[in-house]
């Protein structure tokens, strides 16, 4: 079974431009969260999809925004650019998202976002 | 407060031997469960073990072993007989409920691992 692929694997963008990057889950994986890891701030929460529906949100401004299609899979957009949002951007499938084991997450290998 | 603590920013471990990275978490949920994930150089974060609340025993998977003590809200990662391949950033992760119906996960700041040869 495939793993959690992402696309682009990196990004050069310069402030004020947006970006959108994509996910693709696990086979059969309907849940989708997407996460920001800096240095700084580690790795913190952005959004999580179920089934096209937004169902959890993290602290983010507006300008991050997300969508997930019928096929699971999952796009995140960024808008006007910050040089802050330089980041890895880690998306991870999980079944459905639950508490339990079976529902664990599984990473893609992130994209990882350079603002100039 | 911080959900998930990790206390080690970094740790030196010599092959072969074992080590311990620490975790503790701050809930008040009953249902929850506890993750590792070690994030090689590469970045992509890998599912290492999984501890529910209600286990009732510690979890293990090969050479990674769950030191669970759920009263002192402790959730320490085990590594048995270190390989240099190890050496990585390892994150304790607690997925929780939320509010609204809905679960979210809350990761430490991660411990990094040296493998020494």
């Amino acid at each position: 079974k495939a793993g959690v692929t992402q696309t682009p694997r990196y990004l050069i963008k310069t402030r004020g431009q947006q970006v959108t990057l994509s996910c693709s889950p696990i086979s059969g994986h309907r849940s989708v969260s997407w996460y920001q890891q800096t240095p700084g701030q580690g790795l913190q929460f952005l959004f999580e999809y179920f089934s096209e529906t937004q169902r959890n949100k993290g602290n983010f401004p507006g300008r991050f925004s997300g969508r997930q299609f019928s096929n699971s899979r999952s796009e995140m957009n960024v808008s006007t650019l910050e040089l802050g949002d330089s980041a890895l951007y880690l998306c991870a499938s999980s079944l459905r998202g639950g508490t339990g084991r079976l529902n664990e997450q599984f990473f893609g290998p992130g994209t990882r976002l350079t603002v100039l | 407060a911080q959900k998930i603590t990790q206390t080690q920013p970094g740790m030196f471990v010599q092959e072969k031997e074992a080590v311990t990275l620490d975790c503790t978490y701050d809930t008040s949920d009953q249902s929850y469960g506890l993750f590792w994930y070690k994030q090689p150089s590469s970045g992509e974060m890998i599912f290492l073990i999984y501890q529910g609340s209600y286990d009732e025993q510690n979890a293990t998977e090969g050479r990674y072993s769950l030191n669970f003590q759920k009263a002192r809200k402790s959730a320490n990662l085990v590594i048995s007989a270190s390989q240099l391949g190890d050496s990585a950033m390892y994150f304790c992760a607690m997925r929780e409920g939320t509010t609204s119906g809905t679960y979210k996960y809350i990761f430490g700041t991660g411990t990094r691992l040296k493998v020494l040869a």
